[in-house]
């Protein structure tokens, strides 16, 4: 049982370069979410999905786009990449909402030069 | 949006000591939830509370509800190297979002 799985682990962008954060969960959990987690922040949301084919925003969306066309999967899109963007990035997944308690990818460590 | 205040930043105690930390809200909550996060890893999820005044145990860790709902605490006994690591708080800041404190960052030193 995987859970949650990001990829890459590590990345390193230049400025303006794009580029797709990978998630996939194989719990059939209908939540997921996008955060990102910086020194003495905690963790802020960046985008959610309550299920398939539905996404909204979170507390710091701009410079990023989802999508959720299947259950597994939750991509996050960096557009054209800033260096405010330095950040590890987590996914997290859940079967009740967040009222049950997130599972958490291991993150991805992205640095913009 | 909602601000969850998470107290101490830091902490560094003895191998054996006891470990309180707290957080709290500008609102109130219907649910608390404590998360562990060690290096390298994402966050995992300790003690989960539904009900003001609720107090829940995992192990040598106890979680309390704030009976005023903007508040909750956790504490550790009998602390070991393994507890390492940063602890947040998190609550809903909406119907479907959940807001993280700032985090504590505890060293247990042998």
């Amino acid at each position: 049982n995987a859970g949650v799985t990001q990829t890459p682990k590590f990345q390193v962008l230049k400025t303006g370069q794009s580029m797709t954060l990978q998630c996939a969960q194989d719990m059939n959990h209908e939540y997921m979410s996008w955060y990102r987690q910086d020194p003495g922040m905690g963790l802020r949301l960046i985008h959610y999905s309550v299920g398939a084919g539905i996404t909204d925003q979170g507390e710091v969306p701009n410079g990023y786009n989802v999508s959720r066309s299947t259950t597994e999967d939750f991509p996050l899109r960096l557009l054209s990449a800033a260096p405010s963007q330095t950040s590890v990035y987590f996914c997290a997944s859940s079967y009740t909402g967040f009222t049950g308690g997130y599972t958490f990818g291991s993150g991805t460590r992205l640095t913009v030069v | 949006g909602q601000q969850l205040n998470q107290s101490p930043q830091s902490m560094f105690i003895q191998e054996g000591e006891d470990v309180s930390m707290n957080c709290t809200s500008s609102s109130i909550f219907n649910t608390w939830l404590w998360y562990k996060q060690e290096p390298g890893e994402g966050p995992v999820l300790l003690i989960a509370l539904y009900k003001a005044g609720e107090l829940t145990s995992n192990g040598r860790l106890t979680a309390q509800f704030g009976i005023t709902r903007k508040d909750s605490f956790l504490n550790i006994s009998a602390s070991i190297p393994s507890d390492v690591g940063i602890y947040f708080c998190a609550g809903p800041s909406s119907a479907r979002q959940l807001t993280f404190g700032s985090g504590t960052q505890l060293t247990v030193l042998p």
